[in-house]
């Protein structure tokens, strides 16, 4: 069956950088887009951003474009978020989720567990 | 705020039915298909309904979508107190070129 772990979270210093992964099984990682989504305490879903099946193209929301790269391995079926210049509005639990298709945006059929992002000093 | 528009809460009895309302704009909901997502207390969101009206396999048919113009509307009959969660709305906004979620909506069964 189709399974996403997210791993890497932590607490981290404002400013600071950290690297989210996301290890994928139980499916052809390599034919569908990925995305990323996070949950503020509390609070509703942000998506984040997607990558084209063969990271072709990416998208990202404006809140973190520009500090936030997307990027996969699809020889180690693996997806991956590099955060950069971290903020305290950072802080969240972030999702990784499968789209339905090789370059899907509207529908996210598989979502892993999460893994907790602190911004904090 | 969020791009698009869901009630923050609804609570009905159980047995009973009720709806969610998502409203969007053409960039959105009005050119691209939605997604109902159910998140249950403490779990990871998980896919409800997709391409505005479809249920994946293993969602009861107690679930059903529909959507007109620019917004979407989620059903939920024969309520149970399982069904207690947030329930969120999302697509694909063509102008931003970017996700877009509902704010979510609590459901409580009374």
């Amino acid at each position: 069956q189709v399974q996403l772990v997210e791993s890497g979270g932590g607490v981290v210093q404002p400013g600071r950088s950290l690297r989210l992964s996301c290890a994928a099984s139980g499916f052809t990682f390599s034919s569908y887009a990925m995305h990323w989504v996070r949950q503020a305490p509390g609070k509703g879903l942000e998506w984040l951003a997607v990558i084209w099946y063969d990271g072709s193209n990416k998208m990202y929301a404006d809140s973190v474009k520009g500090r936030f790269t997307i990027s996969r391995d699809n020889s180690r079926d693996t997806l991956s978020l590099q955060m950069t210049s971290l903020r305290a509005e950072d802080t969240a639990v972030y999702y990784c989720a499968r789209a339905d298709w090789a370059n899907g945006v509207t529908v996210l059929d598989h979502w892993g567990k999460g893994t907790l992002v602190t911004v904090s000093s | 705020q969020s791009v698009l528009t869901q009630p923050p809460s609804v609570s009905a009895a159980p047995g009973q039915k009720v709806t969610i309302s998502c409203s969007g704009s053409s960039s959105n909901i009005g050119n691209n298909y939605i997604s109902w997502y159910q998140q249950l207390p403490g779990t990871a969101p998980k896919l409800l309904i997709y391409d505005n009206n479809k249920r994946p396999s293993g969602i009861p048919d107690r679930f059903s979508g529909s959507k007109s113009g620019t917004s979407a509307t989620l059903g939920i009959t024969g309520l149970q107190t399982g069904d207690e969660a947030d329930y969120y709305c999302g697509t694909w906004d063509s102008s931003l070129s970017a996700g877009v979620f509902g704010g979510g909506t609590k459901l409580t069964v009374l």
